[in-house]
C-alpha cells in the first residue's frame, strides 16, 4: 500500500460525458501528478500540482482540467469524453523536491479504469 | 519522440537465473533514474532508484547499473522469483524547468519467471 487513494476504482460511461477523478496523497507529500496509461502505452504525464498551484503540464488535452485543494487533494476533470479517452488514470505524489537531489521518488495510487462507450 | 525505450516487451527467465531488464533514454537532461514494477489492476510500485552521480545502486536482490555515456540503464533481479513475474517500467526524471521533476516512462517489459 502507497499511501496514495484513488477513486473511483472504476468508471463507465458514455461519450460527451463528463467525470471527475479523485486523489489523495501521501500524508506530507505536497506534489500530486497524474498520468494516463492507455492500452500498449506506457505511463503519459498529464500534469503536477505542488501545494496547491499547478507546476508543470504534460500531454493533457484541453477537455482535461485538475486541481488541488487545500487539504492537498486532487481532482481530475474529463470532458466532452471520447472512446479515445479510456484508460487507466494513474495519481502519483512527492514530497517537495529536495534541493540537493532535486528530484523524489514518487508514489502512485491504484489507478482509476475509465471506460468509455 | 520515446525519451524512454524498454526495447524488450517481454523476458522469460527460470527461477533462480539472473534477470537483466534494460532500458535507453535520449535526454541529456535526465539525471535520476527509477524503476517500477506492476501488476494487473494496480499502480506502479516503486524499486529502486539511482541518481546520474552513481553508477551502481543495489537494494537487496534488485541491482541497478547506469552507464551514462551510453544512455543506458539495465535493472538486475538475482535470484528471479516466480513472484517477480510483473510488467516493469523504467523511468527517468530531470528539472524541466519551474522546479518540476515529472516522470518520462518507458512502455514496460514484462517479465515472467518460470518455476
Amino acid at each position: 500500500d502507497s499511501g496514495v487513494t484513488q477513486t473511483p476504482k472504476h468508471l463507465i460511461t458514455a461519450t460527451g460525458q463528463r467525470v471527475t477523478l479523485r486523489c489523495s496523497p501521501r500524508s506530507g507529500d505536497l506534489s500530486v501528478y497524474w498520468y494516463q496509461q492507455s492500452l500498449d502505452q506506457g505511463l503519459q504525464f498529464l500534469i503536477q500540482y505542488y501545494n496547491g498551484e499547478e507546476r508543470a503540464k504534460g500531454n493533457i488535452l484541453e477537455r482535461f482540467s485538475a486541481q488541488q485543494f487545500p487539504d492537498l487533494h486532487s481532482e481530475l476533470n474529463l470532458s466532452s469524453l471520447e472512446l479515445g479517452d479510456s484508460a487507466l488514470y494513474f495519481c502519483a505524489s512527492s514530497v517537495a523536491p529536495s534541493r540537493t537531489s532535486g528530484t523524489v521518488t514518487q508514489y502512485f495510487g491504484p489507478g482509476t479504469r475509465l471506460l468509455v462507450l | 519522440d520515446q525519451q524512454v525505450k524498454q526495447n524488450s516487451p517481454s523476458l522469460s527467465v527460470q527461477e533462480g537465473r539472473i534477470s537483466i531488464l534494460n532500458c535507453d533514454y535520449t535526454n541529456s537532461m535526465f539525471d535520476y533514474f527509477l524503476w517500477y514494477k506492476k501488476y494487473p489492476a494496480e499502480g506502479p510500485t516503486f524499486l529502486i532508484s539511482i541518481s546520474s552521480i552513481k553508477d551502481k545502486n543495489e537494494d537487496g536482490r534488485f541491482t541497478v547499473f547506469l552507464n551514462k555515456s551510453a544512455k543506458h540503464l539495465s535493472l538486475h533481479i538475482v535470484p528471479s522469483q516466480p513472484g517477480d513475474s510483473a510488467v516493469y517500467f523504467c523511468a527517468a526524471s530531470g528539472n524541466s524547468g519551474a522546479g518540476s521533476y515529472q516522470l518520462t516512462f518507458g512502455k514496460g517489459t514484462k517479465l515472467s519467471v518460470i518455476p
